[in-house]
């Protein structure tokens, strides 16, 4: 009963590097959000997939960031020439049905670390 | 004004005490209300929620809400220091599926 997973758990990169990101949701969730957590602060909402389809991406930076969830494999969150504003905690979530949205379960996150 | 407002802590208490974490919000659009647990350098684990109005109770765990006041609250009794962590409050609308609004988060320590 494998909970919701992202890898790599930690990721160093340099400014300018790509920074790709990947969550596997929870066994028969078909439904992913990604959210980052600054220091000191909540966690924000990024953008909200289906598979194949983008719901929702009223809370990612219009430059350098995109999101995917394709029909095969885990979602991608994808953030190019990163900076030192980048560096942050990224969780992705995961609920069941879009009934069951707020019932999101969350993964233990990607923290990111731009030098 | 603030979407959420939750106060940042730490709180400090000794085991065995009743604990009181605290949310104001200010969008009448919210009708589910989440308590998220997260230990350090952990993802979020939903403790509990609540759909409008009334009180929810989980072994040590009460989840109350107060729409008229936009007001919850989590209440742990018996607290252990298995409890220490931060506690997020999260929001969660009516209608078509959309994202959750957090809290900052109240840090909590259970001391011996």
């Amino acid at each position: 009963n494998a909970g919701v997973m992202q890898n790599p758990r930690h990721l160093v990169r340099r400014r300018g590097q790509e920074a790709r990101l990947r969550c596997s949701p929870m066994k028969g969730h078909s439904h992913v959000y990604w959210y980052r957590q600054l220091p000191e602060e909540g966690l924000k909402f990024m953008v909200y997939l289906q598979k194949e389809n983008i719901i929702d991406e009223s809370g990612m930076p219009k430059e350098r960031f995109s999101a995917e969830f394709p029909k095969e494999g885990p979602s991608i969150l994808r953030i190019q020439q990163v900076v030192r504003g980048d560096s942050a905690a990224y969780f992705c979530a995961s609920s069941q049905l879009a009934d069951t949205a707020h019932e999101q379960y969350f993964g233990p996150g990607t923290r990111l670390t731009v030098t | 004004q603030k979407e959420v407002e939750q106060d940042p802590g730490p709180l400090s208490v000794p085991e065995g005490a009743i604990v009181s974490l605290n949310c104001t919000y200010s969008n009448s659009a919210f009708q589910y209300f989440m308590w998220y647990r997260q230990y350090s350098r952990k993802g979020p684990e939903l403790l509990m929620y609540t759909y409008s109005s009334g009180n929810k109770e989980d072994g040590r765990f009460t989840a109350q809400v107060d729409k008229s006041s936009k007001y919850i609250s989590l209440f742990i009794r018996d607290s252990q220091p298995s409890d220490s962590a931060t506690y997020l409050c999260a929001f969660y609308p009516s209608g078509t599926a959309s994202k959750l609004t957090f809290g900052t988060g109240t840090r909590l320590q259970v001391t011996l």
